[in-house]
């Protein structure tokens, strides 16, 4: 089945801009998800399509897909930014169908 | 606005059934335009995706799962349930439900808060 691959971790500074990777074979020819999550809660869905943002999520949540590595970006960084995050596939191609990454845990420092 | 709720026991005994039921408010089921999906948490783990039901009753279940799953419909209660047979520890985890927009691309769109299952005699 395919994987998705993050870092267990990412730490930034308030104000600096974040970069959350997920690896995947050719994964710049599927459409990546990416959902944050915050301790206690259900996760919430930040960018769609690559690079798409639900409405009401801050401009500062970009993403971008490219090759075998697809990025959430998270400019201005705050402190409500800390949480976890998780990239997202449905691969039709796969019995698995739906594949979340492991999840990396942003610190804000 | 779309909700959805999750509910069942929150402790299950080892080789027992685990049920749960997601009442959905705002939408629904027998709506042709969504996937209604479970998905589960271990503690301090990542996502796993359990399966989804469909408006037609048709589903889709995580191989790694399916011999032990079935998600199945309540139109006149606008729900879906999970049954997850012979449960072990591995089990034990936060259950949520999700719904997935049928046009592409498929994401989750809208969660239920989660409930906890416990695994444990």
């Amino acid at each position: 089945s395919y994987v998705l691959t993050q870092p267990p971790s990412v730490s930034v500074a308030p104000g600096l801009t974040a970069r959350i990777t997920c690896g995947g074979n050719n994964i710049g020819s599927k459409s990546v998800h990416w959902y944050q999550q915050k301790p206690g809660q259900a996760p919430v869905l930040v960018v769609y399509d690559d690079s798409d943002r639900p409405s009401g999520i801050p401009e500062r949540f970009s993403g971008s897909n490219s090759g075998n590595t697809a990025t959430l970006t998270i400019s201005r960084v705050e402190a409500g930014d800390e949480a976890g995050y998780y990239c997202q596939v449905w691969d039709s191609t796969s019995d698995h169908l739906v594949v979340f990454g492991g999840g990396t845990k942003l610190t804000v420092l | 606005q779309v909700q959805l709720q999750e509910s069942g026991p929150g402790l299950v005994k080892p080789s027992q059934t685990l049920s749960l039921t997601c009442t959905v408010s705002g939408a629904s089921v027998t709506n042709g335009g969504y996937y209604w999906n479970w998905i589960r948490q271990h503690p301090g783990k990542g996502l796993e995706w359990i399966g989804y039901i469909y408006y037609s009753r048709s589903t889709y279940y995580n191989p790694s799962l399916k011999s032990r799953l079935t998600i199945s419909m309540d139109t006149s209660k606008n729900q879906f349930s999970l049954n997850l047979s012979s449960v072990t520890a591995a089990d034990t985890a936060v259950y949520y439900c999700a719904r997935v927009d049928t046009s592409l691309p498929y994401y989750f769109d809208c969660w239920g808060q989660g409930t906890p299952v416990t695994v444990s005699s």
